[in-house]
């Protein structure tokens, strides 16, 4: 089994639209958990880290659910300029982090 | 401040040369990772750098490929008598530890292509 489970999508989104992906991990000694945006032909960004309590930055989300072992990204007002592929990260401190495949993800005009 | 710097950012080279890859990662990140990603796939761990602990080579897809990290700092990785199915771009990123959370920030990566 996959340390770290993504749907490729691809997801296609029209301008506006709330848009979210989801992310399954099969370590329950995972500690830290993360969203990477990559653009083509670029290196993974770090979007943003996912606490416990969930959190917030502008219009992205991200939500950890420890019970059922996810963690998710919520995108509200889509932009075109969010097209690009989603990659989920987990890791536990001294240990390597794993990536998700990612999730494209296009918004359409 | 400055991020993580790989270098060269293309190589091309042709099959059953060796290359070597260079990275330098954020001063006082103590861990380095390498990574392979081929043209729309997702990362591939290679090798993983952990302050003065023995690497986690269990990435490496053949004994061609070696890795070191030198006065804990820059990292070189090599690849001997390249194949052309080791043509993809090579991510280096480094992390730190902070409030008991490690994040991990990549360089711009070295694109390979052996001919």
């Amino acid at each position: 089994r996959k340390e770290v489970e993504q749907d490729p999508g691809p997801f296609n989104v029209p301008e506006g639209a709330t848009v979210a992906f989801n992310c399954t991990y099969s370590n329950s000694a995972s500690q830290s958990f993360f969203w990477y945006r990559q653009d083509c032909r670029k290196e993974p960004k770090l979007l943003m880290s996912v606490y416990s309590s969930g959190n917030e930055d502008g219009r992205f989300t991200a939500q950890l659910n420890r019970a059922s072992q996810y963690i998710s990204l919520l995108i509200r007002d889509s932009k075109l300029s969010d097209s690009a592929t989603y990659l989920c990260a987990v890791n536990y401190v001294g240990n390597q982090f794993y990536f998700g495949t990612g999730t494209s993800l296009t918004v359409i005009p | 401040g400055a991020g993580v710097s790989q270098s060269p950012s293309n190589k091309v080279t042709e099959k059953g040369k060796d290359v070597e890859l260079r990275c330098d990662p954020i001063s006082g990140h103590t861990a380095l990772y390498w990574y392979r990603q081929s043209l729309g796939q997702g990362l591939e761990f290679l090798i993983y750098f952990q302050g003065n602990s023995a690497p986690d080579k269990s990435g490496l897809p053949s004994d061609r490929f070696s890795a070191e990290r030198t006065g804990g700092s820059v990292s070189t990785l090599t690849i001997q008598r390249t194949q052309q199915e080791d043509s993809a771009v090579y991510l280096c990123a480094s992390s730190s530890l902070w409030a008991g959370q490690e994040t991990q920030y990549f360089g711009p990566g070295t694109r390979l292509l052996v001919l």
